[in-house]
C-alpha cells in the first residue's frame, strides 16, 4: 500500500496568516493527489485535484504543488471559515490512502 | 448535480453485521463509482472498497475484503455497504464518496455523503 505521511499534525495560526501543509507519498504517484478539508462532524470537501487543480468554487486563496513524491497545501490570508482539519489522499491505484490529516488551529 | 443521501446511524452488538445506504441522484453518464470510506474516532480517513457503475465491478480493501460486500440496486440507485462481524474497532462514520472513471481508472473523491455513524457496542 502506497504510505501518504503529512506534516505538520497541528498547525497554530492566525486570520491573515499564509500557511503551508506538506505530504509525502511513499512511491511516486504522479500528480495523483486530492486535498480535502474538513469540518467537525462535516463530510469531507475536496479542494484541489491533480496536486494543483482548483476545485470548482474554492477560493483562490487555496493552491497545490508538487516536487517529486512531496505536495504542498498552501492557503494564503487565512479566513476564520479556514480553521479545520486537512487531508491528502493519493488516487492513482487502491487502496486510496489518506494522509493522517493536519488540524489548523487559531492561534 | 450529483447527491448522496445515505441511511441513518445504527448501533450494533459484536458479531453483528451493518448496512449502509447511500442514494446516489444526479448522475447523467455511468462512467462513475460509489466508494465506501470509513474514519474512526480521532482517525484518518480509510478507505473500504467501491463499486463502479460503469464496469459493474466492485474493488476492496484487502483489510475488509473477508466482511464487506458492496452492491447497488438498480432500480433505486441505491448502493449498499455491508459489513459483517462487527468489533468494537468498527465503530465510525461511514461515509459514500462518488468519483468519475475511466474504465478502472478513477478519480477523485469529488462528493461525499453526509456520513452514517455506526457504534458497535455490548
Amino acid at each position: 500500500d502506497i504510505q501518504m505521511t503529512q506534516s505538520p499534525s497541528t498547525l497554530s495560526a492566525s486570520v491573515g496568516d499564509r500557511v503551508t501543509i506538506t505530504c509525502r507519498a511513499s512511491q511516486s504517484i504522479s500528480t495523483w493527489l486530492g486535498w480535502y478539508q474538513q469540518k467537525p462532524g462535516k463530510a469531507p470537501k475536496l479542494l484541489i485535484y491533480k496536486a494543483s487543480s482548483l476545485d470548482s468554487g474554492v477560493p483562490s486563496r487555496f493552491s497545490g504543488s508538487r516536487s517529486g513524491t512531496e505536495f504542498t497545501l498552501t492557503i494564503t490570508s487565512l479566513q476564520p471559515d479556514d480553521f479545520a482539519t486537512y487531508y491528502c489522499q493519493q488516487y492513482i491505484t487502491s487502496p486510496y490512502t489518506f494522509g493522517q490529516g493536519t488540524k489548523l488551529e487559531i492561534k | 448535480q450529483v447527491q448522496l443521501v445515505q441511511s441513518g446511524a445504527e448501533v450494533k452488538k459484536p458479531g453483528a453485521s451493518v448496512e449502509v445506504s447511500c442514494k446516489a441522484s444526479g448522475h447523467t453518464v455511468t462512467s462513475y463509482a460509489i466508494h465506501w470510506v470509513r474514519q474512526a474516532p480521532g482517525q484518518r480517513l480509510e478507505w473500504i472498497g467501491c463499486f463502479n457503475a460503469g464496469t459493474t465491478n466492485t474493488k476492496y480493501s484487502q483489510k475488509f475484503q473477508d466482511r464487506v460486500i458492496i452492491s447497488r440496486d438498480t432500480s433505486t440507485s441505491i448502493l449498499y455497504m455491508q459489513l459483517s462481524s462487527l468489533r468494537s474497532e468498527d465503530t465510525a462514520v461511514y461515509y459514500c464518496a462518488n468519483t468519475y472513471c475511466d474504465g478502472d481508472y478513477c478519480s477523485v473523491f469529488d462528493l461525499w455523503g453526509q456520513g452514517t455513524m455506526v457504534t458497535v457496542s455490548s
